[in-house]
């Protein structure tokens, strides 16, 4: 099993709608939850970071975590055409004094005008 | 701009040849992770330093691939006799561990871009 998974994609949703994206993690002891947007050619971008179970809420963004279902989201408000990215989720899981970022594959999304 | 900066941006090399990157984090970043990553994959981890102590390697890694953080401050990146599957995007990310048991945001360099011919 994947440490992180997330669907490939491609998600397309139109101008205005809500986009949700979800990730799945294998380590029940992660304890850190990011999410990157990237976009083509360029390096991920941190957009959220979320701790502990429940909601966070940043701008059109909310990160939601259920640790006991292993299962982080990221909804996107408002979707607007420059949402159109790939966006990653990571976690990290600590062994030891060990601190190691993992992330998914990620999922592309478009943003229909 | 105080943000990690990596160096060069751009290597073509060709093949068997060795090459080098820079990376330079945020200071008082006491985390530095190196990632690839190629086209339509999320960054696969490499290897992750705090401070100068490189905690872990990863399995996926051959010995041609070694990476250094003297100080505690700028690391690099080097591989040998490179092939063409070496080709891909190198990242560097930095983060600071602020208390036990969270893992801090860790940012992202420009990326290092390595085409070997």
């Amino acid at each position: 099993q994947k440490e992180v998974e997330q669907n490939s994609g491609p998600l397309s949703v139109p101008e205005g709608a809500i986009a949700s994206l979800n990730c799945t993690y294998s380590d029940r002891v992660s304890q850190s939850f990011f999410w990157y947007r990237q976009y083509s050619g360029k390096s991920p971008e941190l957009i959220m970071s979320i701790y502990s179970n429940g909601d966070k809420e940043d701008g059109r963004f909310t990160a939601q975590l259920n640790k006991a279902s292993q299962y982080v989201s990221l909804l996107i408000r408002d979707s607007q055409p420059s949402d159109s990215a790939t966006y990653l989720c990571a976690v990290v899981n600590r062994g030891g004094s060990n601190y190691k970022l993992t992330f998914g594959k990620g999922t592309l999304l478009t943003v229909n005008p | 701009d105080t943000g990690v900066s990596q160096d060069p941006r751009h290597k073509i090399t060709k093949r068997g040849q060795n090459v080098t990157f820079r990376c330079d984090p945020i200071s008082e970043h006491n985390r530095l992770y190196w990632y690839r990553q190629t086209l339509g994959q999320g960054p696969e981890f490499l290897t992750y330093f705090q401070n100068e102590a490189q905690l872990e390697k990863s399995r996926l890694l051959s010995d041609r691939f070694s990476a250094e953080r003297p100080k505690g401050s700028f690391s690099t990146l080097e591989i040998q006799r490179t092939e063409q599957g070496d080709s891909a995007m190198y990242l560097c990310a930095s983060s600071l561990s602020t208390f036990e048991g969270t893992g801090a945001e860790a940012f992202f360099g420009q990326g290092t871009r390595l085409t070997v011919v």
